[in-house]
């Protein structure tokens, strides 16, 4: 039972560029949700998904896409990466009233 | 969405109680409240929740008055491991938008 698993755990971009951050869970969570984390700021939501083939805009949605195809797994897509997206981002999941499970996270750089 | 109000930092030393109050003005009558624990290039986890009046486990307990517009998370005893950002979240049984805000930052000092 892996739980959340998020790949890569680093990552290092070129402006312009894009590239999928992978988020995989194994424990049939409904609500699957991503975030990013710069230096001494709190945790700010993305996107997140309610369920297979539905998916929502968090607080800083702008740059990314997210599909859910699966219940699964829930990609987190930069279309061309910005030295403002340069960030940790965090994949959490969570099912009714229980809490969130969190992925160990990606720290992506871009430069 | 329950928008939750925490201090942003604070400062303890190891062996006291520290507690950490968060104000949930607009709390839903079947929102329940989560505190979770983020250590520096971790995910948050989960400590405690509760519903109403108090809350223990082997780690925290959390105390809610009766108006549930606020809640306190209390660490027993603290030690320098216990130096971590503390989230307040409310609502987190709806199908929502879960936001996490900036948390509480504490730093025990020794």
């Amino acid at each position: 039972n892996a739980g959340v698993t998020q790949t890569p755990k680093f990552q290092v971009l070129k402006t312009g560029q894009s590239m999928t951050l992978q988020c995989a869970q194994d424990m049939n969570h409904e609500y699957m949700s991503w975030y990013r984390q710069d230096p001494g700021m709190g945790l700010r939501l993305i996107h997140y998904s309610v369920g297979a083939g539905i998916t929502d805009q968090g607080e800083v949605p702008n740059g990314y896409n997210v599909s859910r195809s699966t219940t699964e797994d829930f990609p987190l897509r930069l279309l061309s990466a910005a030295p403002s997206q340069t960030s940790v981002y965090f994949c959490a999941t969570r099912q009714g009233w229980d809490g969130y499970t969190f992925g160990s996270g990606t720290r992506l750089t871009v430069v | 969405l329950a928008k939750t109000t925490q201090p942003i930092s604070m400062d303890s030393y190891e062996g006291q109680e520290v507690n950490i109050t968060c104000s949930h003005n607009n709390i839903a009558t079947n929102d329940y409240i989560t505190w979770y624990q983020q250590f520096p290039s971790q995910g948050p986890r989960f400590i405690i929740q509760g519903y109403k009046t108090k809350v223990t486990n082997e780690v925290a307990s959390l105390f809610i008055p009766a108006d549930r517009k606020s809640s306190t998370l209390s660490l027993p005893r603290v030690s320098l491991s216990d130096t971590a950002v503390y989230y307040c979240l409310v609502g987190l049984n709806r199908d929502d938008k879960i936001i996490f805000g900036k948390g509480t930052r504490l730093h025990i000092l020794p």
